[in-house]
């Protein structure tokens, strides 16, 4: 069964610009949550959605913004590109709200110049 | 948001049995106990998760601590392919429903041979 997919895997943008990352679930995997990993903060959760319905949100401005689409397939936007927004951007899909395992994706890796 | 506290590193003979501890005194009734281990240049991958009792599972054991306080990752034998960084995670189930998983520091785990 295919594992959970980040696109794009690597990108670079400068500062002020937008960013759009995708994610496509485990099929038959109804959430997806995304994560920023740096070197300085480690891993910090930035959402969660179920079902299209953020469910839970962390600790980030309102640049970071996420939706789910019917098909489970997330994506994650940042607006206003700061140089701290640089980092290892994952997704994770599990298969209910409640079921314990997460698969991660590879991350998408945002360098902004 | 509870929080979790792990040594930054530690380090194990190849063959030899390894724990982990994490420390978790602010958890509360509903959150769970997940660990995670990370690898260069990957997502982290699913190690085992618990929410009172004790777990075991191929990869690992979980010991979870009476109060819940802290837990300890046992892996029975370390081997080389086991040096990665480990991540003692709360799942929170609590409010909307959804979870907003918290992540540590992490532990680095160096395997000698």
């Amino acid at each position: 069964k295919a594992g959970v997919t980040q696109t794009p895997r690597y990108l670079i943008k400068t500062r002020g610009q937008q960013v759009t990352l995708s994610c496509s679930p485990i099929s038959g995997h109804r959430s997806v949550s995304w994560y920023q990993q740096t070197p300085g903060q480690g891993l910090q959760f930035l959402f969660e959605y179920f079902s299209e319905t953020q469910r839970n949100k962390g600790n980030f401005p309102g640049r970071f913004s996420g939706r789910q689409f019917s098909n489970s397939r997330s994506e994650m936007n940042v607006s206003t590109l700061e140089l701290g927004d640089s980092a290892l951007y994952l997704c994770a899909s599990s298969q209910t709200e409640n079921t314990g395992e997460l698969f991660f994706g590879e991350g998408s890796r945002l360098t902004v110049l | 948001d509870a929080k979790t506290t792990q040594p930054n590193s530690m380090e194990s003979n190849e063959e030899e049995p390894v724990h982990l501890p994490c420390n978790h005194s602010t958890i509360s009734g509903t959150d769970y106990i997940h660990w995670y281990r990370q690898l260069p240049s990957q997502g982290p991958e699913y190690v085992i998760h618990g929410l009172t009792s004790n777990v075991n599972n191929r990869m690992a054991s979980l010991a979870i601590a009476e109060d819940r306080k802290s837990s300890t990752l046992i892996l029975h034998r370390a081997t080389l392919r086991d040096a990665a960084v480990y991540y003692c995670i709360l799942r929170d189930g609590r409010g909307t429903g959804g979870f907003k998983t918290i992540f540590g520091a992490g532990t680095r785990l160096f395997v000698k041979a």
